[in-house]
């Protein structure tokens, strides 16, 4: 299943099921983007980033898709693990303004994982 | 990636009483720290941003004589929450970073109540 990132909606999946979350973003002059995985309690926690000259990227098991035309991103999950039960937040800025201008997050998306 | 610590990692305060939130670069010069505070179930709002040496700038709706914040060195700045109130409960998260660093490290957050 998939859910859009909007006042923080949940989305249930069965271990071992894949996960996608969508996010999408305001700002089209926006060319780096990152998505962050915030368990209870804690800060956020880098998990991978893709920027603007690429459509798709891949870590382990987690892929990042970005459409800039409808300015959109998306987190995929595979064979979603009971660890993986968090708050997702995809987070942009420019580039060029890097280490300089802070982060703007999206409203965020938890995943619950079933066992 | 970099550490950033955060402490302390909570703090019960009596409501008029001022608090102290530290965060510190372990393993890098961080010439750019950002603040944000999150409510429950809510994204990251970003509440300002300090550099090393200078005044923070403040997001607009932040009293900057309530929220005082310091970066005397490139290695910690502070947050001071002045007359803490109720409302201000939240939890607080520094983020770090040095120019050209396309990537923003995490503290692992601090969390306020006040009673």
């Amino acid at each position: 299943g998939e859910s859009v990132g909007l006042h923080l909606p949940t989305l249930s999946v069965q271990e071992g099921d894949n996960s996608i979350i969508n996010c999408a973003y305001s700002n089209s002059a926006s060319d780096y983007f990152i998505w962050y995985k915030q368990e209870s309690g804690k800060g956020p926690q880098f998990i991978i980033d893709i920027r603007s000259n690429m459509d798709k990227r891949q870590g382990q098991r987690v892929t990042v898709l970005l459409n800039k035309t409808v300015k959109h991103l998306s987190l995929q999950i595979a064979a979603t693990q009971p660890g993986d039960s968090a708050v997702y937040f995809c987070a942009e800025n420019m580039s060029a303004d890097t280490g300089r201008r802070a982060l703007t997050f999206g409203s965020g998306t938890r995943l619950q994982v079933q066992p | 990636g970099a550490v950033v610590s955060q402490h302390p990692s909570w703090v019960i305060c009596k409501s008029g009483t001022s608090v102290k939130i530290e965060c510190r670069s372990l393993d890098f010069q961080a010439t750019t720290m950002f603040w944000y505070r999150q409510f429950p179930k809510q994204s990251l709002m970003l509440m300002a941003t300090s550099n090393e040496g200078s005044k923070a700038t403040y997001e607009q709706g932040v009293e900057k004589d309530k929220f005082l914040i310091n970066h005397a060195s490139l290695t910690l700045s502070t947050l001071t929450v002045t007359s803490a109130h109720p409302e201000d409960s939240s939890f607080y998260i520094c983020s770090a970073t040095n120019q050209g660093n396309t990537e923003a490290f995490f503290g692992q957050g601090t969390r306020l109540t006040v009673v």
